[in-house]
């Protein structure tokens, strides 16, 4: 079965400094999608990044980059220049990419809670 | 587009009570799903549907049923609620099941539907 893991339950970070979030991940799928969604206080799940395992350059969306490191099975998430918008719950995610009935559902770590202190 | 809607944003129900919450998408998605969300515990699988007429279970099943009679809806059913289904409810839903190998995918959800079981 494949599990996802956010060992940081809280988090926070000065305005405009950077911050990582840390995930790792279980599976024994060689394709598969991760994703990290950020759920601000209206309760909305927002997209933020998306990576493709079979993709070895790592994914960036303007401030977020990730660290996709699949021999490890880790993908932490980097915010750079951080924001008071930034604050909000982010969940990383997994999915695997096989044509069985599975495909498509996400699995979703715990969360990390962020905070942006001005 | 109005994306993915849930209807209703906040329900209070007592033990036993039955009720059906509502998903509609206007994407003409075949993929959609429901989710869980319970403090502590990220989000949760609960049903999901390939399709029209196609459903099947998550990681969370028991006590809810769903069917998907249209493309565009995906209800989800609670036959007598318990205490222990308190949580927030969100609807997903995406482009077919080979909506990931689109680069440009992604599951799209709705703002959610916070349930109380008295």
């Amino acid at each position: 079965a494949q599990t996802v893991t956010q060992s940081q339950p809280e988090m926070s970070v000065q305005e405009a400094e950077t911050v990582t979030l840390s995930c790792t991940y279980d599976t024994s799928e060689n394709n598969y999608y991760l994703f990290w969604y950020k759920q601000p206080p209206s309760r909305q799940m927002i997209l933020v990044i998306r990576q493709e395992a079979y993709k070895q350059q790592n994914a960036t969306e303007n401030r977020f980059s990730v660290n996709f490191q699949k021999a490890a099975k880790s993908f932490s998430l980097k915010i750079s220049d951080s924001q008071l918008g930034d604050t909000a719950m982010y969940f990383c995610a997994f999915s695997p990419m096989n044509y069985g009935g599975s495909q498509g559902n996400l699995i979703f770590g715990k969360g990390t809670k962020l905070s942006v202190k001005p | 587009n109005a994306g993915v809607t849930q209807t209703p944003k906040f329900q209070v129900l007592k033990t036993g009570q039955s009720m059906t919450l509502q998903c509609a998408q206007d994407m003409n998605h075949e993929y959609m799903s429901w989710y869980r969300q319970d403090p502590g515990m990220g989000l949760r699988l609960i049903h999901y549907s390939v399709g029209a007429g196609i459903t099947d279970q998550g990681e969370v099943p028991n006590g809810y049923n769903v069917s998907r009679s249209t493309t565009e809806d995906f209800p989800l059913r609670l036959l007598s609620a318990a205490p222990s289904q308190t949580s927030v409810y969100f609807c997903a839903s995406s482009r077919g099941r080979g909506a990931h190998l689109t680069s440009t995918d992604t599951q799209y959800f709705g703002p959610g539907t916070r349930l109380t079981v008295l």
